[in-house]
């Protein structure tokens, strides 16, 4: 499949146990970040968003803070199962401006069985 | 894929000759954009439309056009490939305000 960083923070797991997986945003000004995952040989796929006027947001399994003041960002996925296996990387919307959507370089995930 | 065909899904081709990479739709969604993706960065817009006819440049547009003639059709265009632009691209789709859905990409090397 598609090669999606040779150089990628990589974080291990064992299956079951729970996954935090970090992002440090630049700009200031961002008011919309989006979480994907990229399994190899695909495309990336939509996990999970949130605005900048919440803090914390739930979805299936994984949950994504924000704190805006030291301009981080987090996904955290509960129960981590090998299918989580795959780069997960943030993306930040500075004034919701389509050209200006930045894409962080991603972390690789790996679930231990 | 969200309905969202990229291809060639794999191609080879040699310094100086065209590349066209197509992306098609069938979601109706208004904006389509164009990525690239190398080690060590994330993905890099090259082109976006909003709309048939309109289209913009992103952060990585030299070496490459676009061309939007359709809703459902995303054009990329290498006019004289180089080995800079061996790399995975990507076409996303989305309304606007809203998720970018991707393709499952495009893997060309520029030999």
């Amino acid at each position: 499949g598609e090669s999606v960083g040779l150089h990628l923070p990589t974080l291990s797991v064992q299956e079951g146990d729970n996954s935090i997986i970090n992002c440090a945003y630049s700009n200031s000004a961002s008011d919309y970040f989006i979480w994907y995952k990229q399994e190899s040989g695909k495309g990336p796929q939509f996990i999970i968003d949130i605005r900048s006027n919440m803090d914390k947001r739930q979805g299936q399994r994984v949950t994504v803070l924000l704190n805006k003041t030291v301009k981080h960002l987090s996904l955290q996925i509960a129960a981590t199962q090998p299918g989580d296996s795959a780069v997960y990387f943030c993306a930040e919307n500075p004034e919701t401006s389509y050209d200006k959507v930045i894409f962080g370089p991603g972390t690789s995930l790996s679930v231990i069985p | 894929d969200a309905g969202i065909t990229q291809s060639p899904r794999h191609k080879v081709t040699e310094t100086g000759t065209p590349v066209t990479l197509r992306c098609h739709q069938t979601e109706n969604h208004r904006y389509m954009y164009w990525y690239r993706q190398d080690p060590g960065h994330g993905l890099r817009l090259i082109h976006y439309s909003y709309g048939v006819k309109d289209t913009d440049k992103g952060e990585v547009s030299d070496g490459y056009s676009v061309s939007r003639s359709k809703t459902e059709d995303f054009l990329l265009t290498l006019e004289s490939a180089t080995s800079s632009q061996t790399s995975v691209y990507f076409c996303a789709i989305s309304d606007p305000m809203d998720i970018q859905y991707f393709g499952a990409g495009t893997r060309l090397s520029v030999l």
